[in-house]
């Protein structure tokens, strides 16, 4: 499986813009690119996901270099509650497990 | 969005005694059922996939014989723990997988998790 690279730990302010960065290499043509998200003591959360071309949805954002070698998750006005960590992860398509690295540990101050 | 409950959220059993994990999608039908556990500071691992009316596929390092999972319809799926032992405690989560129309890739849906604790 193709690996990612996350940043350990990333810090924000309210209401500002956060850019969480993720390498992805060994990206294969097939590859999706998904993100999810874990709150203390509770289960992932999906987030969003994408192929080539960036992605909108009501909780965040998704850029995607034109080499698909890097990506970058975008949460335009971080809160509080967005305070998680958060997991990118290549999936080849349907009915395949994830793999979970050890994501990026967002911390959102006031 | 979909929503994936399990049950008990969280139990305590003595060493020994069996514990069984249920996972449930209750707004879709889930072909495919992941379970995976968490120790503390760690990241989630993967221990079984589970397919509607066929065995379940084990991740290597994983016992099939102490882990037990069933997957009787396409919206529930159990996991037993059998003779449970304190190295067994864990955060246990369930996901079911979700492929849209037009999708080229599935949606997995996560469950609130189990905290097991074995005296």
């Amino acid at each position: 499986d193709a690996k990612t690279t996350q940043p350990n730990s990333m810090e924000s302010n309210e209401e500002e813009p956060v850019h969480l960065p993720c390498n992805h290499s060994t990206i294969s043509g097939t590859d999706y690119i998904h993100w999810y998200r874990q709150l203390p003591s509770q289960g992932p959360e999906y987030v969003i996901h994408g192929l080539t071309s960036n992605v909108n949805n009501r909780m965040a954002s998704l850029a995607i270099a034109e080499d698909r070698k890097s990506s970058t998750l975008i949460l335009h006005r971080a809160t509080l509650r967005d305070a998680a960590v958060y997991y990118c992860i290549l999936s080849r398509g349907s009915g395949y497990a994830l793999n979970f690295g050890k994501g990026t540990s967002l911390l959102v101050t006031p | 969005g979909a929503v994936v409950s399990q049950h008990p959220s969280w139990v305590i059993c003595k060493s020994g005694t069996s514990v069984k994990i249920e996972c449930r999608s209750l707004d879709f039908q889930a072909t495919t059922m992941f379970w995976y556990r968490q120790f503390p500071k760690q990241s989630l691992m993967l221990m079984a996939t589970s397919n509607e009316g066929s065995k379940a596929t084990y991740e290597q390092g994983v016992e099939k014989d102490k882990f037990l999972i069933n997957h009787a319809s396409l919206t529930l799926s159990t996991l037993t723990v059998t003779s449970a032992h304190p190295e067994d405690s864990s955060f246990y989560i369930c996901s079911a997988s979700q492929l849209l129309g037009g999708q080229g890739t599935d949606t997995q849906y996560f469950g609130p998790g189990t905290r097991l604790t074995v005296l």
